[in-house]
Formats: structure tokens, sequence, C-alpha cells
């Protein structure tokens, strides 16, 4: 069975830091682009970054460039996003998703979400 | 950007009733469009791809037509656990982009 399971979210201050973790099983990892996308509170779906299957590609949406970074521990079957300098605009449920061997492949799986709240 | 505009952003439905959803792409985009469920609290749900895939163990009352700019979503007949958002997305344009959803209400 497919899992995803995210971590990592909670209450951070406003230009702190926070480290998700997306730890999945039951696919093999190392083969699918992987992704993260929020949803603010009351909001529509919104990607922010992506990874491609060994790690060597990674974009960002406008918002988050040059503070969040995207990697993955293929040994690890765990994806990552690193968050620094967080606004209240960053304030979201954050999820993981699976994409497929290729970039242009729908994202089938998806976790539950983590919550951040970025608040003084 | 691939800007996608999805109608209505609601709508209210009774059981049984025929619900289509709309997406427009601003750009062609060919079949790479996929439909998402999603219900409060609750991860998105892919109910179809390339527009009109039917994901494994989604049931057939689900349809998705159209390609290059202007896509639909239809429920034939609206169950009780319809009552949910709904959202397209384009996957093969940088950035990917949703719609901004559909909220599929009780009548």
């Amino acid at each position: 069975e497919v899992q995803l399971v995210e971590s990592g979210g909670g209450l951070v201050q406003p230009g702190g830091s926070l480290r998700l973790s997306c730890t999945t099983s039951g696919f093999i990892f190392n083969g699918h682009w992987m992704f993260w996308v929020r949803q603010g509170p009351g909001k529509g779906l919104v990607w922010v970054s992506r990874i491609n299957s060994d790690g060597s590609e990674t974009r960002y949406a406008d918002s988050v460039k040059g503070r969040f970074t995207i990697s993955r521990d293929n040994a690890k079957n765990t994806l990552y996003l690193q968050m620094n300098s967080l606004t209240a605009a960053d304030t979201a449920v954050y999820y993981c998703a699976r994409g497929g061997p290729y970039s242009n492949n729908p994202w089938d799986y998806w976790g539950q979400g983590t919550l951040v709240t970025v608040s003084s | 950007d691939f800007q996608m505009t999805q109608s209505p952003s609601s709508l209210s439905a009774s059981v049984g009733d025929r619900v289509t959803i709309t997406c427009r792409a601003s750009q062609d985009i060919s079949n790479y469009l996929a439909w998402f469920q999603q219900k409060p609290g609750r991860a998105p749900k892919l109910l179809i791809y390339a527009a009109s895939t039917l994901q494994g163990g989604v049931p057939s009352r689900f349809r998705g037509s159209g390609s290059g700019t202007d896509f639909s979503l239809t429920i034939s007949s609206l169950q009780p656990e319809d009552f949910a958002s709904y959202y397209c997305q384009q996957y093969n344009g940088y950035p990917p982009t949703f719609g901004q959803g559909t909220k599929v209400e009780v009548k």
C-alpha cells in the first residue's frame, strides 16, 4: 500500500525556520518525481516545489524561491522541505504528493498534510 | 504562467443530480489535466488524469472530457459522498497550477 506521511509542522515565529518531512512506503521512491503543495486556511491548492527522482533537479514557486529548499534521501524513502524566513503568508497545510517517473505524470498519491502556523 | 479558470466557484445540488464543473486553461495544455476531490480536513484525491482517464477505484459516475484549453468534470448522478470541493490542475506546463476550486454543497 502506498503511503506518504508528512511531519514537522507546528507553530513558528515570523522569521523562523521549519523542516518538513514526508516519509514514504509501499513504492519505489527513487522512481518518482515528488512535489510539495500547500493550502492556506480556507484557500485553494498551490504548488510549492518539485524534485526529480534522483534529486538533481529542483524548482520552486516564486513565492518561496530563495527561502525554501526541497531535497530527498532515496535511501530513507523520505522527502524534505526546509523552510526559512517564514512569514504569516506561509501559514498553510503542507502536502507532499507523488508524481511519476516523468515531470508531466499525474500526482496520484498525497499525504494527509502537516499544518504550519507562522505567528508571534 | 498557465492560468486555470474553474467555474462555478460553488454550486448547490441534490442527490441524483447531474453536475458539471468546467475548467479553462490560459494556454493549450493538450490533455495534461487532472481533477481532484477534496473533503474538509482531508488530502486531495485524484479522480481523473489525462483529462478523461478514471483513476483506479473511482466510480464511473465521474467523467472527464476536453482537450487543449477547455475541460469539464461531470458527475452523472450525485451521491451523498460526492459533496466536496473539486479542483482541476494542469501538470505539464511550468509552474503546475490549480483551478480555484468548486464547492459542491447540498441544496
